[in-house]
């Protein structure tokens, strides 16, 4: 069975920064894409940031580039978001999601639980 | 505001057929697949639908999906109170280089 446990979440100030966590089971981590996706309190649900299990490619939304950064250990069957200078607009829970395959184009086919992430001073 | 777009609500009776679209652009829906998310109140979203029309085991046959060009639709047939829910489209953007959603439906069963 495919489990993603989110963890790492919390409060956080601006111009701070914080590590978000997924631990991945039941399926080969190694292999497969994997991505961050966030939703504001109230709103819909916005992709953040994708890796691929094929090359290590990363991709990211505009309103996070340069900012985030996602990585992954395969040893520990662990994805990572690392979360820096964040702002308001970024509070929001954030969901680890597996994709099918290894692609980036991969649809979405498991969700962790989510982490609420709260930028405020 | 999303780059692919959904009626923000939608409703019906139980046993009613209800359709939720999702409009994209060509570089995402008219040229990549459509995959339907569903998430249940205070729950993270769950596959409803991929590749524009494949049921995850599990899902009912009530739930079917389309697409025609740069748009695409989810069809709920015989509805039930547990399908209750907000609804989401995702596509691939070749031109973002990245996922785009639509802004999500709300469906009640009145």
């Amino acid at each position: 069975e495919v489990r993603l446990v989110d963890s790492g979440g919390g409060l956080i100030q601006p111009g701070g920064s914080l590590r978000l966590s997924c631990a991945a089971s039941g399926f080969t981590f190694r292999s497969y894409a994997m991505t961050w996706v966030r939703q504001a309190p109230g709103k819909g649900l916005e992709w953040v940031s994708s890796l691929t299990g094929i090359d290590d490619s990363t991709y990211y939304a505009d309103s996070v580039r340069g900012r985030f950064t996602i990585s992954r250990d395969d040893s520990k069957n662990t994805l990572y978001l690392q979360i820096n200078s964040p702002r308001a607009e970024d509070t929001a829970v954030y969901y680890c999601v597996k994709q099918s395959a290894g692609s980036r184009w991969n649809y979405f086919d498991h969700w962790g639980q989510g982490t609420l992430v709260t930028v405020s001073s | 505001q999303s780059i692919l777009t959904q009626p923000p609500s939608a409703s019906g009776a139980p046993g009613q057929r209800v359709t939720i679209s999702c409009s994209g652009s060509s570089s995402n829906i008219g040229t990549n697949t459509v995959h339907w998310y569903q998430q249940l109140p205070e729950t993270a979203p769950e596959l409803l639908l991929y590749s524009n029309n494949q049921r995850p085991s599990g899902v009912p046959d009530r739930f079917s999906g389309s697409k025609s060009g740069t748009s695409a639709s989810l069809a709920i047939s015989g509805l039930q109170s547990e399908d209750e829910a907000d609804y989401y489209c995702a596509a691939w953007d070749d031109s973002l280089n990245g996922w785009v959603f639509g802004g999500g439906t709300k469906l009640t069963v009145l």
